[in-house]
């Protein structure tokens, strides 16, 4: 079993639709989750950040870690072409030095 | 100001060739981090170098792989002997410190093709 599992879809939505991205994990040490967006033939971008349990909003995203489960996710309200990417979940205790990534879900939003 | 940078951003080889990957962290990001990024697969962690401590190399694949840092800056990720499946996208990221705590900076990447 890997550390970190996304479906990596593809999923498409229809413009203004309300998606859901998500991850397990199995390791019940890590602190620090992470969302990451990633266009096509760029290096991927923070979108993200949370630590522990809890919501975190920003604008038309919210993030969601649910420790108890070990599960994450991410909502993205009023979907837009421009939403079009690859999303990344990432993840680790913070005392280590790399992040543990999901595959990614690839993401098309049709106007 | 500049973002990581990689060079080159297109790298085709012959099987059993040697390459050399640049990255170019933010300037005083301590941190530097590779990854590696195949086709349908997420982002896999190489090796890692944190100031002036040895460096993880606990991800590379075999020892094919090396990297050096010099001067704590310029990095240089070498693939010797490259086989098909190190085709992949090669992605650099600094950070201020450790991952997680600190956001992690993402250079554009080198896509290598091994024919």
């Amino acid at each position: 079993q890997k550390e970190v599992e996304q479906d990596p879809g593809p999923l498409s939505v229809p413009e203004g639709a309300i998606v859901s991205l998500n991850c397990t994990y199995s390791n019940s040490a890590f602190q620090y989750f992470m969302w990451y967006r990633q266009y096509s033939r760029k290096g991927p971008e923070l979108l993200m950040y949370t630590y522990s349990s809890g919501n975190k909003e920003d604008g038309r995203f919210t993030a969601q870690v649910d420790k108890s489960s070990k599960y994450i996710s991410l909502f993205i309200r009023d979907s837009q072409p421009s939403d079009s990417a690859t999303y990344l979940c990432a993840m680790n205790r913070g005392s280590q030095g790399n992040l543990i990534f999901g595959k990614g879900t690839k993401l098309s939003v049709k106007p | 100001g500049a973002g990581v940078s990689q060079s080159p951003s297109n790298k085709v080889t012959e099987k059993g060739k040697d390459v050399e990957l640049r990255c170019d962290p933010i300037s005083g990001h301590t941190a530097l981090y590779w990854y590696r990024q195949s086709l349908g697969q997420g982002l896999e962690f190489l090796i890692y170098f944190q100031g002036n401590s040895a460096p993880d190399k606990s991800g590379l694949p075999s020892d094919r792989f090396s990297a050096e840092r010099t001067g704590g800056s310029v990095s240089t990720l070498t693939i010797q002997r490259t086989q098909q499946e190190d085709s992949a996208v090669y992605l650099c990221a600094s950070s201020l410190g450790l991952a997680g705590i600190y956001e992690q900076f993402f250079g554009p990447g080198t896509r290598l093709t091994v024919l």
